[in-house]
């Protein structure tokens, strides 16, 4: 099974800051990777497919970047509805998995 | 719009079963690859199952291999998983997902608990 390495675990930023979270995967998965945001007692979102494609109607300070094994998401300027739980999936081969998830909240 | 609503979750004893269904709206259900994921209380997405578009494929976690088909009725627009042989760390939110042809989830249903104890 391909593992999925997120860093960091947790994260605490200011309103505006630019944050980046990392996905590492085991083996190449050759851009087979989706982000998605979850907001507390609510279901997964779909922010980014193939990597660095926009889900449609995400805004556009959210962006996805990276390849063979190392990917990243990236929020610019922070707002407050930001906060959440974001989670990388890798679709590349089955079983699909997910990485353990980064809690990002308001510093 | 896409709608996906779950039901058929609640408090089920260890080697029981239980059927979850999710019924779709908004969109040509038939057209596309259906899946469930589930989320342990506290815990990541863990996937478990998926289904295509016609029911002919379907595609299992190791971890509910053997234990969870997953079907589909395109007739009625509906998404099933019959869970046997449950055990406690079956415990989990279990979401009903859309998905892409590549196996990104572009849309998910609110979610259904299931609580496996006795």
């Amino acid at each position: 099974d391909i593992q999925m390495t997120q860093s960091p675990a947790s994260l605490s930023a200011s309103l505006g800051e630019t944050v980046t979270i990392e996905c590492r995967a085991s083996e190449d998965i050759y851009n087979g990777l989706a982000w998605y945001q979850q907001k507390p007692g609510k279901s997964p979102q779909l922010l980014i497919y193939n990597a660095n494609s926009l889900h449609t109607g995400v805004p556009s300070r959210f962006s996805g970047s990276g390849s063979g094994t190392q990917y990243s998401l990236k929020i610019n300027s922070l707002q407050s509805e930001d906060v959440a739980s974001y989670f990388c999936q890798q679709y590349y081969d089955y079983p699909w998995t997910f990485g353990g998830g980064t809690k990002l909240e308001l510093k | 719009e896409v709608q996906l609503v779950e039901s058929g979750g609640g408090l089920v004893q260890p080697g029981r079963s239980l059927k979850l269904s999710c019924a779709a709206s908004g969109f040509t259900f038939s057209d596309y690859n259906m899946a469930w994921v589930r989320q342990a209380p506290t815990k990541g997405l863990e996937w478990v199952a998926s289904i295509s578009y016609g029911g002919s494929n379907t595609h299992y976690g190791d971890s509910v291999k053997g234990r969870f088909t997953i079907s589909r009725d395109n007739a009625k627009s509906t998404l099933y998983l019959q869970m046997d042989s449950l055990r406690s760390e079956d415990t989990a939110t279990y979401y009903c997902a859309r998905h892409s042809g590549l196996g990104y989830f572009d849309y998910w249903g609110q979610g259904v608990m299931v609580t496996v104890s006795s």
